[in-house]
């Protein structure tokens, strides 16, 4: 596609059921990132995959966080038993990871555990 | 933690003022981004700078780097009610992978 998509764009949960988002890059861009976004923060890094290289996971915040990236296209980034300090948007970015790594992102999943 | 800090976090400005926002960052880099966002969705890439340079324009756009002070600039000139957003600068490691990303500079242009 033209951007990266990201779906579903709102998802309400209740505290302990599991939850997966998911994101289409752009065709062609080798690179893939997870950022989280709470409410008016910055972005938090979650996870990074670059081509068939081991991704680098050093900032999911914990074992219940884990993300996967399938023929190195779409991704899924799972919360399993979520809390309700999961509430956030979480936001993917893609890029050619050639030279400068210019990112770009899609809109967003907004995540909302009640 | 976040390798860039933005300062100041909030700011709010007359329309046709300059906007002016600094971003500080910890490790060695080979470029710095900066980034907009509205509405609290997606980020949309402004303008890079290289480690090699000092400044950098683009449109009504001015970024300056300091690699000694491991500082950066963002001028916006002229700004206009369009550019109420938030704006983020990131920075890669020595290696250039990885994108960290500071707090963000909420700014507010009043028409």
């Amino acid at each position: 596609g033209a951007g990266v998509s990201q779906s579903p764009s709102n998802k309400v949960t209740e505290k302990g059921k599991d939850v997966e988002l998911r994101c289409d890059p752009i065709s062609g861009h080798t690179a893939l990132y997870w950022y989280r976004q709470s409410l008016g923060q910055g972005l938090e890094f979650l996870i990074y995959f670059q081509g068939n290289s081991a991704p680098d996971k050093s900032g999911l915040p914990s074992d219940r966080f884990s993300a996967e990236r399938t023929g190195g296209s779409v991704s899924t980034l799972t919360i399993q038993r979520t809390q309700q300090e999961d509430s956030a948007v979480y936001l993917c970015a893609s890029s050619l990871a050639l030279g400068a790594n210019v990112l770009t992102f899609g809109a967003g999943s907004r995540l909302t555990v009640l | 933690s976040q390798q860039g800090e933005e300062d100041p976090q909030a700011l709010s400005i007359q329309e046709g003022e300059n906007a002016t926002m600094n971003c500080s960052y910890k490790t060695s880099i080979n470029n710095l981004q900066w980034y907009r966002q509205n509405s609290g969705r997606g980020l949309v890439h402004l303008i890079l700078i290289r480690s090699n340079e000092r400044e950098k324009h683009s449109g009504r756009l001015r970024v300056t780097l300091d690699t000694s002070k491991k500082s950066s600039s963002l001028l916006i000139t002229a700004s206009r009610a369009a550019d109420t957003a938030s704006y983020f600068c990131a920075t890669d490691g020595a290696a250039g992978n990885k994108l960290t990303f500071g707090g963000g500079t909420r700014v507010l242009v009043k028409p």
